[in-house]
Protein backbone atom coordinates (compact mmCIF):
# COMPACT_ATOMS: atom_id res chain seq x y z
CA UNK A 1 0.00 0.00 0.00
CA UNK A 2 1.31 3.08 -1.38
CA UNK A 3 2.04 5.91 1.58
CA UNK A 4 1.23 9.59 1.44
CA UNK A 5 3.20 11.20 -1.66
CA UNK A 6 4.57 15.03 -1.62
CA UNK A 7 5.73 16.73 -4.28
CA UNK A 8 8.07 18.66 -5.01
CA UNK A 9 10.62 16.98 -2.66
CA UNK A 10 12.87 20.23 -2.45
CA UNK A 11 12.16 23.74 -4.76
CA UNK A 12 13.55 27.25 -4.45
CA UNK A 13 11.25 29.74 -5.18
CA UNK A 14 12.52 34.11 -4.88
CA UNK A 15 10.42 36.87 -2.64
CA UNK A 16 7.11 37.45 -4.57
CA UNK A 17 6.87 34.35 -6.31
CA UNK A 18 4.21 31.63 -5.68
CA UNK A 19 4.21 28.31 -5.19
CA UNK A 20 1.80 24.95 -5.01
CA UNK A 21 2.72 21.80 -3.21
CA UNK A 22 1.10 18.34 -3.83
CA UNK A 23 -0.22 15.38 -1.73
CA UNK A 24 -1.45 12.10 -2.79
CA UNK A 25 -2.75 10.34 0.53
CA UNK A 26 -2.95 7.21 1.13
CA UNK A 27 -5.45 5.07 -0.74
CA UNK A 28 -9.39 5.19 0.62
CA UNK A 29 -8.20 8.28 2.91
CA UNK A 30 -10.30 11.11 2.55
CA UNK A 31 -8.91 13.75 4.51
CA UNK A 32 -5.85 15.47 4.53
CA UNK A 33 -4.19 18.24 6.60
CA UNK A 34 -1.08 19.99 6.40
CA UNK A 35 1.18 21.69 8.08
CA UNK A 36 4.58 23.63 8.30
CA UNK A 37 7.31 23.26 10.04
CA UNK A 38 10.32 25.38 10.84
CA UNK A 39 13.17 25.68 12.99
CA UNK A 40 11.41 28.95 15.21
CA UNK A 41 7.84 27.93 15.32
CA UNK A 42 8.04 24.41 15.25
CA UNK A 43 5.40 22.41 13.65
CA UNK A 44 1.90 24.31 13.15
CA UNK A 45 -1.24 23.32 11.46
CA UNK A 46 -2.15 25.01 8.37
CA UNK A 47 -5.58 23.17 7.25
CA UNK A 48 -7.34 19.90 6.97
CA UNK A 49 -9.26 19.12 4.03
CA UNK A 50 -12.27 16.51 3.78
CA UNK A 51 -14.19 15.81 1.08
CA UNK A 52 -13.11 18.96 -1.11
CA UNK A 53 -14.31 20.76 1.83
CA UNK A 54 -12.30 22.43 4.26
CA UNK A 55 -12.71 21.03 7.90
CA UNK A 56 -10.64 23.27 9.53
CA UNK A 57 -7.67 25.92 9.38
CA UNK A 58 -5.03 27.16 10.99
CA UNK A 59 -3.69 30.79 12.34
CA UNK A 60 -2.24 32.03 8.79
CA UNK A 61 -2.41 34.17 6.43
CA UNK A 62 -4.56 34.14 3.86
CA UNK A 63 -1.24 33.88 1.49
CA UNK A 64 -1.70 30.64 2.35
CA UNK A 65 -4.27 28.35 0.56
CA UNK A 66 -5.20 24.78 -0.15
CA UNK A 67 -7.77 22.56 -1.78
CA UNK A 68 -8.78 18.62 -2.58
CA UNK A 69 -9.78 16.83 -5.65
CA UNK A 70 -12.47 14.82 -6.30
CA UNK A 71 -9.83 12.05 -5.87
CA UNK A 72 -8.85 13.43 -1.96
CA UNK A 73 -5.27 15.01 -3.49
CA UNK A 74 -4.60 17.65 -2.25
CA UNK A 75 -2.98 20.91 -3.28
CA UNK A 76 -1.44 23.76 -0.77
CA UNK A 77 -0.52 27.46 -2.35
CA UNK A 78 1.37 29.81 -1.00
CA UNK A 79 1.03 33.68 -2.73
CA UNK A 80 3.53 36.58 -2.63
CA UNK A 81 6.09 34.56 -1.03
CA UNK A 82 8.54 35.79 1.81
CA UNK A 83 11.44 34.82 3.64
CA UNK A 84 10.17 33.29 6.21
CA UNK A 85 8.37 31.14 4.48
CA UNK A 86 10.67 29.18 4.01
CA UNK A 87 9.92 25.70 5.62
CA UNK A 88 9.19 21.75 5.23
CA UNK A 89 6.26 21.72 4.43
CA UNK A 90 4.18 18.40 5.77
CA UNK A 91 0.75 16.72 4.54
CA UNK A 92 -0.81 13.77 6.36
CA UNK A 93 -3.90 11.88 5.46
CA UNK A 94 -5.66 10.02 8.09
CA UNK A 95 -8.10 7.04 8.29
CA UNK A 96 -7.25 3.14 8.69
CA UNK A 97 -6.48 0.96 11.74
CA UNK A 98 -3.05 2.43 12.74
CA UNK A 99 -1.54 1.33 15.87
CA UNK A 100 -4.70 1.04 18.68
CA UNK A 101 -7.52 0.76 15.87
CA UNK A 102 -7.79 4.12 15.48
CA UNK A 103 -7.92 7.11 13.16
CA UNK A 104 -4.02 8.20 12.65
CA UNK A 105 -2.36 10.39 10.66
CA UNK A 106 0.01 8.87 8.42
CA UNK A 107 2.73 11.76 7.07
CA UNK A 108 4.25 12.26 3.68
CA UNK A 109 8.13 12.77 3.61
CA UNK A 110 7.73 16.97 3.20
CA UNK A 111 8.55 19.56 0.76
CA UNK A 112 11.15 21.52 1.58
CA UNK A 113 10.59 25.21 0.11
CA UNK A 114 13.63 27.87 0.64
CA UNK A 115 12.82 31.31 -0.32
CA UNK A 116 15.61 33.44 -1.69
CA UNK B 1 -6.11 26.63 24.00
CA UNK B 2 -4.74 23.02 24.35
CA UNK B 3 -0.78 23.22 24.38
CA UNK B 4 1.94 20.58 24.70
CA UNK B 5 5.04 20.94 26.06
CA UNK B 6 8.24 18.77 25.56
CA UNK B 7 10.90 20.36 28.35
CA UNK B 8 13.83 18.24 27.20
CA UNK B 9 15.70 19.95 23.99
CA UNK B 10 18.45 17.43 23.64
CA UNK B 11 18.34 14.17 25.26
CA UNK B 12 21.97 11.45 25.10
CA UNK B 13 21.38 7.86 25.91
CA UNK B 14 24.36 4.73 25.59
CA UNK B 15 23.03 1.53 23.32
CA UNK B 16 20.99 -0.97 25.16
CA UNK B 17 20.47 1.10 28.15
CA UNK B 18 16.99 2.92 28.92
CA UNK B 19 15.82 6.80 28.16
CA UNK B 20 12.86 8.54 28.96
CA UNK B 21 11.18 12.03 27.49
CA UNK B 22 8.60 14.07 28.80
CA UNK B 23 5.92 15.79 27.82
CA UNK B 24 3.15 17.89 29.79
CA UNK B 25 0.23 19.22 27.77
CA UNK B 26 -2.75 21.54 28.95
CA UNK B 27 -6.39 21.21 28.02
CA UNK B 28 -10.11 21.30 29.81
CA UNK B 29 -11.24 18.62 27.66
CA UNK B 30 -11.66 15.36 28.84
CA UNK B 31 -11.40 12.84 25.64
CA UNK B 32 -8.13 13.54 23.69
CA UNK B 33 -5.58 11.08 22.15
CA UNK B 34 -1.93 11.57 22.48
CA UNK B 35 0.80 10.83 20.13
CA UNK B 36 4.32 10.49 20.13
CA UNK B 37 5.94 11.09 16.62
CA UNK B 38 9.33 10.17 15.76
CA UNK B 39 11.43 12.44 12.86
CA UNK B 40 14.67 10.52 11.19
CA UNK B 41 17.26 12.98 9.49
CA UNK B 42 15.34 11.95 6.66
CA UNK B 43 12.34 13.87 8.20
CA UNK B 44 10.02 11.21 7.85
CA UNK B 45 7.54 11.73 10.27
CA UNK B 46 6.86 8.50 11.88
CA UNK B 47 3.85 7.23 14.60
CA UNK B 48 5.66 5.62 16.98
CA UNK B 49 2.42 5.10 19.62
CA UNK B 50 -0.98 6.95 20.56
CA UNK B 51 -3.06 6.53 23.74
CA UNK B 52 -6.98 7.78 24.15
CA UNK B 53 -7.27 9.70 27.43
CA UNK B 54 -10.37 7.86 28.30
CA UNK B 55 -7.76 4.57 28.68
CA UNK B 56 -6.06 4.06 31.88
CA UNK B 57 -4.01 1.37 30.68
CA UNK B 58 -0.41 2.77 29.45
CA UNK B 59 -0.36 2.22 25.99
CA UNK B 60 2.90 -0.24 24.64
CA UNK B 61 4.49 -0.49 21.64
CA UNK B 62 7.76 -3.20 21.97
CA UNK B 63 10.84 -1.17 23.21
CA UNK B 64 8.16 2.02 23.65
CA UNK B 65 6.24 2.39 26.39
CA UNK B 66 4.59 5.65 28.14
CA UNK B 67 3.71 7.06 31.50
CA UNK B 68 0.21 8.68 30.98
CA UNK B 69 -0.80 10.37 34.11
CA UNK B 70 -3.96 12.22 33.13
CA UNK B 71 -4.41 14.03 36.60
CA UNK B 72 -0.75 15.62 35.96
CA UNK B 73 -1.09 16.21 32.46
CA UNK B 74 2.02 14.08 31.77
CA UNK B 75 2.41 11.98 29.35
CA UNK B 76 6.13 10.83 28.56
CA UNK B 77 7.83 8.07 26.21
CA UNK B 78 9.84 5.26 27.72
CA UNK B 79 12.10 3.60 25.25
CA UNK B 80 13.86 0.76 26.42
CA UNK B 81 17.09 -1.35 25.03
CA UNK B 82 17.21 1.74 23.08
CA UNK B 83 18.98 1.00 19.09
CA UNK B 84 21.03 3.27 17.19
CA UNK B 85 18.18 3.28 14.76
CA UNK B 86 16.43 5.06 17.66
CA UNK B 87 18.32 8.74 16.97
CA UNK B 88 15.96 10.69 15.66
CA UNK B 89 13.64 13.92 16.72
CA UNK B 90 10.80 13.11 18.97
CA UNK B 91 7.79 15.23 19.19
CA UNK B 92 5.01 15.13 21.77
CA UNK B 93 1.48 15.32 20.41
CA UNK B 94 -2.33 16.03 21.20
CA UNK B 95 -5.60 15.67 19.63
CA UNK B 96 -9.41 16.34 20.36
CA UNK B 97 -11.09 13.17 20.06
CA UNK B 98 -13.97 15.09 18.61
CA UNK B 99 -13.96 17.15 15.64
CA UNK B 100 -10.79 18.72 14.56
CA UNK B 101 -9.71 15.31 13.10
CA UNK B 102 -6.35 16.35 11.39
CA UNK B 103 -5.15 18.84 13.39
CA UNK B 104 -2.50 17.57 15.84
CA UNK B 105 -0.71 20.21 18.35
CA UNK B 106 2.79 19.44 18.43
CA UNK B 107 5.62 20.13 21.38
CA UNK B 108 9.00 21.63 20.52
CA UNK B 109 10.56 18.46 19.79
CA UNK B 110 13.20 16.63 21.69
CA UNK B 111 16.61 15.69 20.08
CA UNK B 112 17.57 12.37 20.82
CA UNK B 113 20.54 11.05 20.58
CA UNK B 114 21.94 7.00 21.00
CA UNK B 115 26.02 6.52 21.74
CA UNK B 116 27.74 3.57 20.76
Amino acid sequence: KAGVTQTPRYLIKTRGQQVTLSCSPISGHRSVSWYQQTPGQGLQFLFEYFSETQRNKGNFPGRFSGRQFSNSRSEMNVSTLELGDSALYLCASIGGQGISGANVLTFGAGSRLTVL
Amino acid sequence: AQTVTQSQPEMSVQEAETVTLSCTYDTSESDYYLFWYKQPPSRQMILVIRQEAYKQQNATENRFSVNFQKAAKSFSLKISDSQLGDAAMYFCAYRSMWGNTGKLIFGQGTTLQVKP
